[in-house]
């Protein structure tokens, strides 16, 4: 039978222009979020991350702006080159005072950025 | 630093074999991760170590699949018997310690069950 996958979003740039990726997350309680970077065939690779008393962290080249009230996540890639095509992932932890969420990250769906030269 | 070493990259056998799967995390390190992606689910967190203890299996799918970690340095899962639907990339995760911190991720083991 036809098997069913995850339907990733997806993005496709020109070289040069900046890049958007959006994540919505899901528990109020999370107060740590990453973005990850996973090319084919590798592990996710960490980009950035902040913190919840943050609503904006800057890194090179890269932006992620957190939206508490709405429970959103966005990452921006300045000036996207051919080597930053790869999927990529928001994950979210809750953190505090311990028990079995310590630590835990919840990972989004991932979207596909792709860059065309 | 070496960054989260996992062994074999790629691994392909047959149902109703054991397979074992292994992770070196990055040392210094006291949290410890095993995750599986597939297309289906995406990115699983299946158990997760601090300084050597299971902290959290509830991922674990089944009781077929079994995670040790005898020592800070080295952790293995393992899966007896393997079946057809196992097949995935499987990760291991290390972070330095307490909540809000970045997992530094292995290259990952490529299973295929026939």
């Amino acid at each position: 039978g036809e098997s069913v996958g995850l339907h990733l979003p997806t993005l496709s740039v020109q070289e040069g222009d900046n890049s958007i990726i959006n994540c919505a997350y899901s528990n109020s309680a999370s107060d740590y979020f990453i973005w990850y970077k996973q090319e084919s065939g590798k592990g996710p690779q960490f980009i950035i991350d902040i913190r919840s008393n943050m609503d904006k962290r800057q890194g090179q080249r890269v932006t992620v702006l957190l939206n508490k009230t709405v429970k959103h996540l966005s990452l921006q890639i300045a000036a996207t080159q051919p080597g930053d095509s790869a999927v990529y992932f928001c994950a979210e932890n809750i953190g505090g005072t311990g028990g079995t969420s310590y630590g835990k990250l919840t990972f989004g769906q991932g979207t596909i950025l792709t860059v065309h030269p | 630093d070496a960054g989260v070493i996992q062994s074999p990259r790629h691994e392909v056998t047959e149902m109703g074999q054991e397979v074992t799967l292994r992770c070196k995390p990055i040392s210094g390190h006291d949290y410890l991760f095993w995750y599986r992606q597939t297309m289906m689910r995406g990115l699983e967190l299946l158990i997760y170590f601090n300084n050597n203890v299971p902290i959290d299996d509830s991922g674990m799918p089944e009781d077929r699949f079994s995670a040790k970690m005898p020592n800070a340095s080295f952790s293995t899962l393992k899966i007896q018997p393997s079946e057809p639907r196992d097949s995935a990339v499987y990760f291991c995760a290390s972070s330095r310690g307490r909540d809000q911190e970045t997992q530094y991720f292995g290259p990952g083991t490529r299973l295929l069950v026939l």
